[in-house]
């Protein structure tokens, strides 16, 4: 992928752990999204950033938080990890937010919580 | 708000057979549409996009023409191969909020 990196690729975790996932980006962009991807619901929205210490909720954010201390840095973390967040966790970088520029996702991290 | 349908999957084809997949949104004013494809194990690709009505996105023989008269935005390939089996997912940006994605289409293609 084009200067972003997931990790880790696959985690297994015990509910009631704390979990964090690492997304780094080398192509300095402003624009930073957290997504998790689960079947017969697309992609849905968590968290995004559009700066250093600039954060704000998705359409899903309950149960997740993040931080960005740095621009190349995006963390998520599950408090308190429950089955539900069981999922397929995407995180995205954009140039801008204007029309016409799409999204680089990474890889994605499989997230398994038993 | 903004939304974005596509057709249920899977969609099961013979190589070189055309395609279609269906698209569908909901939003005010003029989105972006785009089209991106996931191969097994990957992330998101961007395959396309059209940022005004009546433009035609186009890529690796892919297409998909913005209609704002019926909201849609399909995806077709005149003759697809075994490499195309992905999901594909259609999204629309729309100033001022986050990219809305459907909930995918899977498309299997077989020899």
């Amino acid at each position: 992928d084009a200067g972003i990196t997931q990790s880790p690729r696959h985690k297994v975790t015990e509910t009631g752990t704390p979990v964090t996932l690492r997304c780094h980006q080398t192509e300095n962009h402003r624009y930073m999204y957290w997504y998790r991807q689960d079947p017969g619901h697309g992609l849905r929205l968590i968290h995004y950033s559009y700066g250093v210490k600039d954060t704000d909720k998705g359409e899903v954010s309950d149960g997740y938080s993040v931080s960005r201390s740095k621009t190349e840095d995006f963390l998520l973390t599950l408090e308190s990890a429950t089955s539900s967040q069981t999922s397929v966790y995407f995180c995205a970088i954009s140039e801008s937010q204007g029309t016409g520029h799409g999204y680089t996702f990474g890889s994605g991290t499989r997230l398994t919580v038993v | 708000g903004n939304s974005v349908t596509q057709m249920e999957g899977p969609v099961t084809l013979s190589e070189e057979a055309f395609l279609t997949i269906n698209c569908t949104y909901t939003a005010t004013g003029y989105p972006s549409l785009f089209w991106y494809v996931q191969y097994p194990g990957e992330g998101l690709q961007l395959l396309l996009k059209a940022t005004k009505a009546d433009d035609k996105g186009s890529n690796k023989g892919f297409e998909a023409t913005y209609r704002k008269e019926t909201t849609s935005f399909h995806l077709e390939k005149g003759s697809v191969q075994v490499s195309d089996s992905a999901v594909y997912f259609c999204a629309l940006y729309n100033a001022g909020n986050m990219l809305t994605f459907g909930g995918g289409t899977r498309l299997m293609v077989k020899p």
